[in-house]
């Protein structure tokens, strides 16, 4: 499976954008983008998933560059209560995969 | 729709006990994890399983065994509790669906105490 790196701790205002980079230099070619959201003492939940150039839904927009060593997720205008921990995956789409979760990227949004 | 149900939510054993947590999903997904997760950590994967009556290791497994008997079922056990066991445990499903198996759903949760 793809190693992925991204900061540990990021700081925003509230209304700000915030974008998280992820790295994953070794991806295959099968592998997809996934990013999960958790809340304190809540279990991760899926927020976004893409293969290559960008995706958006009603809660953040991904992007990843044509060679797809790194991938950003872009959270749009953001509020005290999308405080939380936000962890990259990168793994392939297919019967048998684990899925691995770094230790992902603490998002502090202050007032 | 109810999901991904952990039992129990929270839970004290002194070291040597053993217990069994319940994960149980309605989803009819194929696959299913168990991870633990220390305070300011991330999830590290203990076991897995990609169908009913399959099992396999994830990064963690020592001191863990697991059983999944039914498709909507996971079983994680310990055999005999350690304090270094003293986490909160997270189970999660997948499909083979349109996101395939990397959109997982989470339960809310096991504290597990090891005194």
């Amino acid at each position: 499976l793809a190693k992925t790196t991204q900061p540990i701790s990021m700081d925003s205002y509230e209304g700000q954008e915030v974008n998280i980079t992820c790295s994953h230099n070794n991806i295959a070619t099968n592998d997809y983008i996934t990013w999960y959201q958790q809340f304190p003492s809540q279990g991760p939940r899926f927020i976004i998933q893409g293969y290559k150039t960008k995706v958006t839904n009603e809660v953040a927009s991904l992007f990843i560059p044509a060679d797809r060593k790194s991938s950003t997720l872009s959270l749009p205008r953001v509020s005290l209560s999308d405080t939380a921990v936000y962890y990259c995956l990168v793994a392939p789409n297919q019967a048998g995969t684990a899925l691995i979760f770094g230790k992902g990227t603490t998002l502090s949004v202050s007032s | 729709n109810a999901g991904v149900t952990q039992t129990p939510k929270f839970r004290v054993l002194k070291t040597g006990q053993s217990m069994t947590l319940l994960c149980a999903q309605d989803m009819n997904h194929e696959y299913m994890y168990w991870y633990r997760q220390d305070p300011g950590m991330g999830l590290r994967l203990i076991h897995y399983s990609v169908g009913e009556g399959t099992t396999a290791k994830g990064e963690v497994p020592d001191g863990y065994n697991v059983s999944r008997l039914k498709k909507q079922n996971f079983l994680l056990g310990l055999e005999s509790a350690a304090p270094s066991q003293t986490s909160v445990y997270f189970c999660a499903s997948s499909s083979t669906g349109s996101r395939g198996n990397t959109e997982a759903f989470f339960g809310q949760g096991t504290r597990l105490t090891v005194v």
